[in-house]
């Protein structure tokens, strides 16, 4: 069955660590994204790429980094930067077609943990 | 830019219950998409329904419906006789439909702050 899969489920960081979380879709959509979810407020978008080898800075892009060497894989690295990592991060693809909009297709997330 | 306010952060209601929730946006494009989604508990964002802007049909789908209105910018959500499955929290969604240079759709969603559903037995 095509979809996407975010890996791992549950992940724990410690102080000063970078980690990296898994997205990978079968679905051979164009677009990707990453998404920030915290109580109370929302999904938040960290970065996004329509195409490989590109990608661009959503609303709260500080302290994390992404690549896209691959249509089927858009990996976050969550670093040391990031002051404040403990959330829920979704990922999502969507196909790009000329001035229709699909909406996204998402993965299962990823609950990240600073111990 | 664009900007989507649920104002309804949680709701609970007892099973049997008809629920609607609320979604208004603001956009200045006058090409644009709503989409309602229904997070689980299990966390994953399941899509529920899209709309453009030049459909204001009000759409059905077994116990859900959704009203459109241009005039107010409000997309709403109705759940007619709740049930215990129905708890989640429900997100609504606005896209602009952009076009790029290669002249495709560009497709970023901006998302409410979500409303939690509580459907008691």
């Amino acid at each position: 069955d095509g979809g996407i899969t975010q890996s791992p489920k549950y992940l724990f960081r410690k102080e000063g660590q970078n980690v990296t979380l898994s997205c990978e879709q079968n679905l051979n959509h164009d677009a990707m994204y990453w998404y920030r979810q915290d109580p109370g407020q929302g999904l938040r978008l960290i970065y996004y790429s329509q195409i490989v080898n590109d990608f661009q800075k959503g609303d709260i892009a500080e302290g994390y980094s992404v690549s896209r060497e691959k249509k089927e894989s858009f990996p976050l690295t969550v670093t040391s930067a990031q002051k404040n990592p403990t959330a829920f991060y979704l990922c999502a693809s969507s196909p790009l077609h000329a001035g229709y909009n699909y909406g996204y297709t998402f993965g299962s997330g990823t609950r990240l943990t600073v111990v | 830019a664009q900007k989507v306010t649920q104002a309804q952060t949680e709701i609970s209601v007892v099973e049997k219950e008809d629920v609607t929730l609320d979604c208004v946006y603001e956009t200045r494009d006058t090409t644009y998409y709503l989409f309602w989604y229904k997070q689980p508990p299990s966390g994953e964002l399941v899509f529920l329904i899209r709309r453009n802007s030049f459909d204001e049909q009000n759409e059905i789908s077994g116990r859900y419906s959704w009203n459109f209105q241009k005039s107010t910018s409000s997309f709403n959500f109705t759940i007619t006789a709740s049930q215990v499955v129905d708890s989640a929290v429900y997100f609504c969604a606005l896209s602009d439909s952009g076009l790029n240079a290669g002249g495709t759709s560009y497709g970023k969603l901006t998302f409410g702050q979500g409303t939690i559903l509580t459907v008691h037995p």
